[in-house]
């Protein structure tokens, strides 16, 4: 089983509507939760941290429910440059090896219509 | 935001030879950087991470002699593929995590390998 899965897509999406989409992780102990966006063939980054309780940044909204071990993002309003691969990002403090290691999600495709 | 440059930003070459490829954080130390790869339509996978002065470690399954990483001051690591060969053709990215934010870390542009 995958550490970080998410569901591949694509969501297709028209301009101005919502999607939501969510990525689960199988290490109970992870710390960290990150969403990141990736552009066709360029690195990633960093789109917004993910905390405890829930938290928004401008149209985008990311949540964690560590008893169901997911989080989701939450994106309003859609414009066409969200177009773009959403990897979500899980981190383990579990042992000093495993410290800052970031586990990657393969991505979730989003296409915003015109 | 911080910076990190990968040099080069493609690489194409012939089976057999050798690639270096270079990563530096240009506004911050960092002394630990960590070297990825990803394949088409799949997630990064993380190869190695390289400490500032001394052994990388290597995630499970990838060779140590065939992926050479040196981490030889606090802005720059290199990774050498050796002996190149198709199926090592892939998108490498480094990320760099600043030693003053130890939970941030900043990638690369990546570089785009084919091994022909």
């Amino acid at each position: 089983r995958k550490e970080v899965e998410q569901d591949p897509g694509p969501f297709n999406v028209p301009e101005g509507a919502t999607v939501a989409f969510n990525c689960t992780y199988s290490n109970s102990a992870s710390q960290s939760f990150f969403w990141y966006r990736q552009d066709c063939r360029k690195e990633p980054k960093l789109l917004m941290s993910v905390y405890s309780s829930g938290n928004e940044d401008g149209r985008f909204t990311a949540q964690l429910n560590r008893a169901s071990q997911y989080i989701s993002l939450l994106i309003r309003d859609s414009k066409l440059s969200d177009s773009a691969t959403y990897l979500c990002v899980v981190t383990s403090s579990e042992t000093t090896d495993s410290w800052g290691k970031l586990q990657f999600g393969a991505g979730t495709q989003v296409v915003v219509t015109p | 935001g911080a910076v990190v440059s990968q040099h080069p930003s493609r690489v194409i070459c012939k089976s057999g030879t050798s690639v270096k490829i270079e990563c530096r954080s240009l506004d911050f130390q960092a002394t630990t950087m960590f070297w990825y790869r990803q394949f088409p339509k799949q997630s990064l996978m993380l190869m190695a991470t390289s400490n500032e002065g001394s052994k990388a470690t290597y995630e499970q399954g990838v060779e140590k002699d065939k992926f050479l990483i040196n981490h030889a001051s606090l802005t720059l690591s290199t990774l050498t593929v050796t002996s190149a060969h198709p199926e090592d053709s892939s998108f490498y990215i480094c990320s760099a995590r600043d030693i003053r934010v130890q939970e941030t870390q900043y990638f690369g542009p990546g570089t785009r390998l084919l091994v022909l």
